[in-house]
């Protein structure tokens, strides 16, 4: 079945970087557009980040554009979020998850467990 | 970018009861919106997707409708494990935005 495992969170001071894993089974990763979305302790979700089918198209909200960086390996079935820069707004859990589109088919039919990152000094 | 707006933000519901939340969209996203539940600790679930389609596996008693900028989440009869947080998405545009959520309480 679709498993989706994020890894990589832990505790990080202001400025520096981080990067996050999500170990992807089940599916073929490059048959899906794959996202990133977090949310902060006790706060709603917000997308930061998507990758499409060929890795040819990478999206951000501006929000992070700049800072936040999405990445796969197809061979090792793994998506990445490299984090830099990091603020204390940063803090959050990371889910990575699964669209069959950036828009329209838009909806995120599989999530992973998420990674918690912490950004404090 | 598209403003996603919930009401309410909470609500306190019985068992049985019949329950609507909604969802306001800043402009018009045709009928890509989408409907997730997420209990405390959890992941967020897929409930309905494309304003009224139900995920496969989810109970009959979600049902969703809606379009344009207007949307309803509706269960028909609450149960136990129904007690979560829900969110709507829009999968109109780029940046995807999610509303503020709301908690269903006992």
């Amino acid at each position: 079945q679709v498993q989706l495992v994020e890894s990589g969170g832990g505790l990080v001071q202001p400025g520096r970087s981080l990067r996050l894993s999500c170990a992807a089974s089940g599916f073929t990763l490059n048959s899906y557009v794959m996202h990133w979305v977090r949310q902060a302790p006790g706060k709603g979700l917000e997308w930061v980040a998507a990758i499409s089918y060929d890795e040819n198209y990478k999206y951000y909200p501006d929000s992070v554009k700049g800072r936040l960086t999405i990445s796969r390996d197809i061979s090792n079935k793994t998506l990445y979020l490299q984090l830099n820069s990091l603020r204390a707004e940063d803090t959050a859990v990371y889910y990575c998850a699964r669209t069959i589109a950036v828009a329209g088919r838009g909806w995120f039919d599989h999530w992973g467990q998420g990674t918690l990152v912490t950004v404090s000094s | 970018d598209i403003q996603m707006t919930q009401s309410p933000s909470s609500l306190s519901a019985s068992v049985g009861d019949r329950v609507t939340i909604t969802c306001r969209a800043s402009q018009s996203i045709s009928t890509y919106l989408n409907w997730y539940q997420q209990k405390p600790g959890r992941a967020p679930y897929l409930l309905i997707y494309a304003a009224s389609s139900l995920q496969s596996g989810v109970p009959s008693r979600f049902s969703g409708s809606g379009s344009g900028t207007d949307f309803t989440l509706t269960i028909s009869s609450l149960q136990a494990e129904d007690f979560a947080t829900y969110f709507c998405q829009q999968s109109y545009s780029t940046p995807l935005t999610f509303g503020g959520g709301t908690k269903v309480e006992i």
